[in-house]
């Protein structure tokens, strides 16, 4: 079973739009969850990255929640571009793993004008 | 531009084909991975590297499989007798090597199998 799920697996939303995707894990214990924004063709670029004692972590529009007793995060996007139509995966890391990342599947974000 | 670059960004190679791909990781960044992601899916791990030194290589890396970096800079992945299951995109990514930092990637070299 995949230790990282994801939902929705994608999404379409209109630009000016917010929209929050979810991230369930099992994996435990962990060191740190990040997410990261993957445009089609290219390699994923780093969102948010944090550790299990945070809750919220901001980068400009995109902020990421942890709630470590239920096992979710949240990425949330503030009033969308369409600049942000990509793939967006969370990422957990085992403690103890370095960077050996256990990737979710993503949600395919497209923010239409 | 000073960020993680691979080479080449696409291959296409016929059944039993070897095929080699570089990746010049950031100049100071002393941890190099590799990662295989087919469409639709996120990025599995393939093996990384701390310097030159080899030190952890996940299960889908196959015998066909190998990858080096001889002097602890660029690294190259190649495959051997290559097969259809093998067309994938594959990043390359480097770091400092601390736990918590973030992992820069480069564009990847998508291959396919014909």
């Amino acid at each position: 079973k995949n230790q990282v799920e994801q939902s929705p697996q994608s999404l379409i939303i209109l630009e000016g739009k917010n929209c929050t995707l979810q991230c369930n894990y099992t994996v435990s214990p962990f060191s740190n969850l990040r997410w990261y924004k993957q445009d089609t063709g290219r390699g994923p670029v780093s969102l948010t990255i944090m550790t299990f004692s945070e809750n919220t972590k901001s980068n400009g529009r995109y902020t990421a929640t942890l709630d470590a007793d239920t096992k979710q995060s949240s990425l949330h996007i503030t009033a969308s571009q369409l600049s942000d139509s990509a793939s967006y995966i969370c990422v957990v890391i085992p403690r103890a793993a370095g960077n050996k990342l256990t990737f979710g599947g993503g949600t395919r974000v497209l923010v239409k004008p | 531009d000073t960020g993680v670059s691979q080479d080449p960004r696409h291959k296409i190679t016929k059944r039993g084909q070897n095929v080699t791909f570089r990746c010049d990781p950031i100049s100071e960044h002393n941890r190099l991975y590799w990662y295989r992601q087919t469409l639709g899916q996120g990025p599995e791990f393939l093996t990384y590297f701390q310097n030159e030194a080899q030190l952890e290589k996940s299960r889908l890396l196959s015998d066909r499989f190998s990858a080096e970096r001889p002097k602890g800079s660029f690294s190259t992945l190649e495959i051997q007798r290559t097969e259809q299951g093998d067309s994938a995109m594959y990043l390359c990514a480097s770091s400092l090597g601390r736990e918590d930092e973030k992992l820069f990637f480069g564009s990847g070299t998508q291959l396919s199998v014909l």
